[in-house]
């Protein structure tokens, strides 16, 4: 089965506390994004990538941070210094550049909790 | 003046009726326009994408573009209250690849 996997589904974060979220993908997709949603709101783009080994911020990136050292593998880790990170974490991945290759898919999801 | 925008509604159309989603753009280099569903709780669905000015009809759903306007919409015929949802308009602005999306409109169909 082709698609995107985000794990966990749930997960509860201590104050002070680094977390990762992990987002896989086995579509051969070169763009990977990550989106934060919080409730009755739109997505925000926190960070996103076209290639291996590259990556952009997006417009709320401050408290993040990502790698993409494989093709299919997208981690977001949550940082301390992410001061409100309890929200709806949404991973996609699209075939890649060029008009017609945008499409997103997305994940499940993780629902990301501070206790 | 954001990027994507979105009445947020609640837009309540009766079973039957025809829902009209609009959604307005800023950048003008904007290539791809796409249009997505969302039940709570769950993650986006891609419903519809149109990347040329005029209409693009995929069953029961017609999206339609003008990049004049900057303007992208989207019909829902003979809505059902299945499709009662959040309806996200996303636009890739020219020459970044990256997807930016609406604050999404609440649709809600009833009996």
């Amino acid at each position: 089965d082709g698609g995107i996997t985000q794990s966990p589904k749930y997960l509860f974060r201590k104050e002070g506390q680094n977390v990762t979220l992990s987002c896989e993908q086995n579509l051969n997709h070169d763009a990977m994004y990550w989106y934060r949603q919080d409730p009755g709101q739109g997505l925000r783009l926190i960070y996103y990538s076209q290639i291996v080994n590259d990556f952009q911020k997006g417009d709320i990136a401050e408290g993040y941070s990502v790698s993409r050292e494989k093709k299919e593998s997208f981690p977001l880790t949550v940082t301390s210094a992410q001061k409100n990170p309890t929200a709806f974490y949404l991973c996609a991945s699209s075939a890649g550049p060029g008009r017609d290759n945008t499409e997103a898919f997305f994940g499940q999801g993780t629902r990301l909790t501070v206790v | 003046q954001k990027e994507v925008e979105q009445n947020s509604g609640p837009l309540s159309v009766p079973e039957g009726a025809i829902a009209s989603l609009n959604c307005t753009y800023s950048d003008r280099g904007s290539q791809s326009f796409f249009w997505y569903r969302q039940y709570s709780g769950k993650s986006p669905e891609l419903i519809m994408s149109i990347y040329s000015n005029g209409d693009k009809e995929d069953g029961r759903f017609t999206a339609q573009l003008n990049k004049a306007s900057q303007y992208v919409s989207l019909l829902i015929r003979d809505s059902q209250p299945s499709d009662s949802a959040t309806y996200l308009c996303a636009v890739s602005p020219g020459g970044y690849n990256k997807l930016i999306f609406g604050a999404g409109t609440r649709l809600a169909v009833h009996p």
